[in-house]
């Protein structure tokens, strides 16, 4: 069992809050990701981390923000959350070296009204 | 960048068939294929992966083949069980690419009884 861990598991927010999806990791990974899930399945990558203070835009254009204070654990963040931003965000994390599994949590299942 | 296609959106087996699910990749120097499956309410959890200097690789009921000149790889299940029923997921990966990975879009697989 992977010790990566998301909250809220669900949340449901009217239009213009501010919200933080939380993603803890216990495993001491240096790297971690944030991904978008479609209701259709397909994984989109937002944004990833290859250590403290180190953060990047993935390969999907979000209007999310990300920080890596510490080395377990990487919020993410919409200022202004929109009912485009409804989706199911998965947090996932990974060890450093050429062929990494990458270990996922739960996910959080966003709406927004 | 990598594009990765996934074949078929949705596979229906009888238990005790095999399943076989298709993906192809477009960066030639893509050289770490994982699959990872997604049960119902959980994150993806990587299942097997193969590395480019390898055409296959067994673990129990599950197979992965790789043909890196037609750049095809696939995931094969035999005697498939009702617990085999998931979302399955294939990623491809340049190691040295920051180990990010590019999934395809998402088989859904019903083992019936």
């Amino acid at each position: 069992e992977a010790d990566i861990y998301q909250t809220p598991r669900y949340l449901v927010i009217g239009t213009g809050k501010k919200i933080t999806l939380e993603c803890s990791q216990t495993m001491g990974h240096d790297k971690m990701y944030w991904y978008q899930q479609d209701p259709g399945m397909e994984l989109h990558l937002i944004h990833y981390s290859y250590g403290v203070n180190s953060t990047e835009k993935g390969d999907l254009s979000s209007e999310s923000t990300v920080s890596r204070i510490r080395t377990e654990h990487f919020p993410l963040t919409l200022e202004s959350a929109r009912p485009s931003h409804t989706s199911q965000y998965l947090c996932a994390s990974s060890e450093a070296g050429p062929y990494p599994e990458q270990f996922f949590g739960p996910g959080t299942r966003l709406t927004v009204l | 960048g990598e594009n990765v296609e996934q074949h078929p959106s949705t596979l229906s087996v009888q238990e005790g068939d095999s399943a076989v699910i298709k993906c192809t990749y477009s960066d030639s120097a893509s050289n770490y294929f994982p699959w990872y499956k997604q049960e119902l309410g959980k994150g993806p959890q990587l299942i097997i992966d193969i590395r480019s200097n390898v055409g296959e690789k067994k673990d129990q009921r599950i197979a992965v083949t790789l043909n890196k000149t037609a750049k095809h790889f696939s995931l094969h299940i035999t005697e498939t069980q009702p617990e085999d029923s998931a979302v399955y997921f294939c990623a491809a990966s340049l190691t040295g690419g920051g180990n990010k990975l590019t999934f395809g879009t998402g088989t859904q697989l019903k083992v019936e009884l």
